[in-house]
């Protein structure tokens, strides 16, 4: 099973600062598979990076993902006041699916 | 457009079985299989499984294998989880979603309470 650790484990930022989220694989995730969630509390995780750094619909060029093999990165550039949330990445080139830990984005 | 909707939250006994359903709807069912997430309370992500809607075939996380069973009714475009001996470690809002690679479309999740 690949493990995904997420660093840092929480990042305190003001709005308008800019955001790097870190996601290392314990082993090469296949096929650049790898996406990106954020989560706002009592809400369903919402899509926002996939193929490390394809934009889900409707998501503002804001958020960015880049990376291959072992090490990936979210970057949020200008953080707006509704950024602040949970951000999770996930694997899917291999079985099991496997999630980071989370990194929560919250205001300084 | 694509909806996937949940059965609501559930109280169980420790040792009893839960059974969550997921209705889709906007897309074509069969074309794409059904994830399951979990969620405990204050925790991150948990992938359960994915099952098929096409074939029989499904994906299960080594932690549950033995003790969860992911089914399909094309007929009604619903996905089902069933997790059996449940204990407090169970209890999470479980989500499921449409595929099992990136998942663009969640479910609203449902509260799964295991307490004796």
């Amino acid at each position: 099973e690949i493990v995904l650790t997420q660093s840092p484990g929480t990042l305190s930022l003001s709005p308008g600062e800019r955001a790097t989220l870190s996601c290392r694989a314990s082993q090469s995730v296949a096929r650049t598979s790898l996406a990106w969630y954020q989560q706002k509390p009592g809400q369903a995780p919402r899509l926002l990076i996939y193929g490390a750094s394809s934009r889900a619909t409707d998501i503002p060029d804001r958020f960015s993902g880049s990376g291959s093999g072992t090490d990936f990165t979210l970057t949020i550039s200008r953080l707006e006041p509704e950024d602040f949330a949970v951000y999770y990445c996930q694997q899917y080139g291999s079985s099991p699916r496997t999630f980071g830990q989370g990194t929560k984005v919250e205001v300084k | 457009q694509v909806q996937l909707v949940q059965s609501g939250g559930e109280v169980k006994k420790p040792g009893a079985s839960m059974k969550v359903s997921c209705k889709a709807s906007g897309y074509t069912f069969t074309d794409y299989g059904v994830g399951w997430v979990r969620q405990a309370p204050g925790q991150g992500l948990e992938w359960v499984g994915w099952v098929s809607t096409y074939n029989i075939n499904t994906d299960y996380a080594q932690k549950f294998q033995g003790r969860v069973t992911m089914t399909t009714d094309t007929s009604t475009s619903t996905a089902y989880l069933e997790l059996r001996s449940l204990t407090s470690d169970d209890t999470a809002v479980y989500y499921c979603t449409r595929g099992g690679d990136f998942l663009r479309y969640w479910g609203q999740g449902t509260l799964v309470t295991v307490s004796s």
